[in-house]
């Protein structure tokens, strides 16, 4: 039962350019969503996050889209460099709220 | 910035044993939690811990399983008798909140490798 969805494995993006990481979700009861950053040999490492009540939340070079009708939330960073090549995570806590459930994510290279 | 620690970062243990993880969350933080990666999988939740008592747990923490917080810093996650599917990365997290609403993110430490022969 996969209630985040990240389709896509893997993104290469050159140095400079916009990075898009996209996310689908099933429960259209989720009301908050989180994107987190993970390194090799670290856990991951809370970046951004957006409510329900909003459709876009921006934090310097990040910026969090969310679709609700759409059930997809998107994760942009402009410009990308190369210290953001990480594996990205979309997340979103359940009804009780203590369990966040994670997508697979999204390993993002940056070419310099 | 305050940050969760876990030790060992790595913990090799014989099938059959006993295996205790450790945690230090962010010592303002009132709720943790264990989530769990097998290699190549995504990150599964394990068991959320509050005020000295499980508030939520999911279907892979059964009865090998036990949280504990001895102190009022460390929270720690025992696993009684290892199974080789135990093998994995086990995260511990804290936040400051909780519920339904609390829009608070969890905070998450570097992990423990748990490799079980």
């Amino acid at each position: 039962d996969q209630q985040v969805k990240q389709n896509s494995p893997s993104l290469s993006v050159q140095e400079g350019r916009i990075s898009i990481l996209n996310c689908d979700y099933t429960n259209s009861m989720f009301d908050y969503f989180l994107w987190y950053k993970k390194y090799p040999a670290e856990g991951p490492t809370f970046l951004i996050s957006i409510s329900s009540i909003k459709d876009k939340n921006e934090d310097g070079r990040f910026t969090v889209f969310l679709n609700k009708s759409a059930k997809h939330l998107s994760l942009h960073i402009v410009p990308s460099q190369p210290g953001d090549s990480a594996v990205y995570f979309c997340a979103a806590p359940g009804d009780t709220g203590n369990q966040f459930y994670f997508g697979t994510g999204t390993s993002l290279t940056v070419i310099p | 910035e305050p940050e969760v620690t876990q030790t060992p970062s790595h913990q090799v243990t014989q099938m059959g044993q006993e295996v205790i993880l450790r945690c230090v969350p962010i010592s303002n933080h009132l709720y943790f939690y264990w989530y769990r990666q097998i290699l190549g999988q995504k990150v599964e939740f394990l068991v959320s811990f509050y005020n000295n008592e499980i508030s939520e747990k999911s279907e892979i923490f059964d009865d090998q399983f036990s949280v504990e917080r001895p102190d009022g810093s460390n929270f720690t996650l025992k696993i009684r008798s290892t199974k080789l599917e135990d093998s994995a990365m086990y995260f511990c997290a804290s936040s400051l909140s909780s519920g339904t609403g609390a829009n608070q993110p969890q905070h998450f430490g570097d992990g423990t490798r748990l490799s079980i022969l």
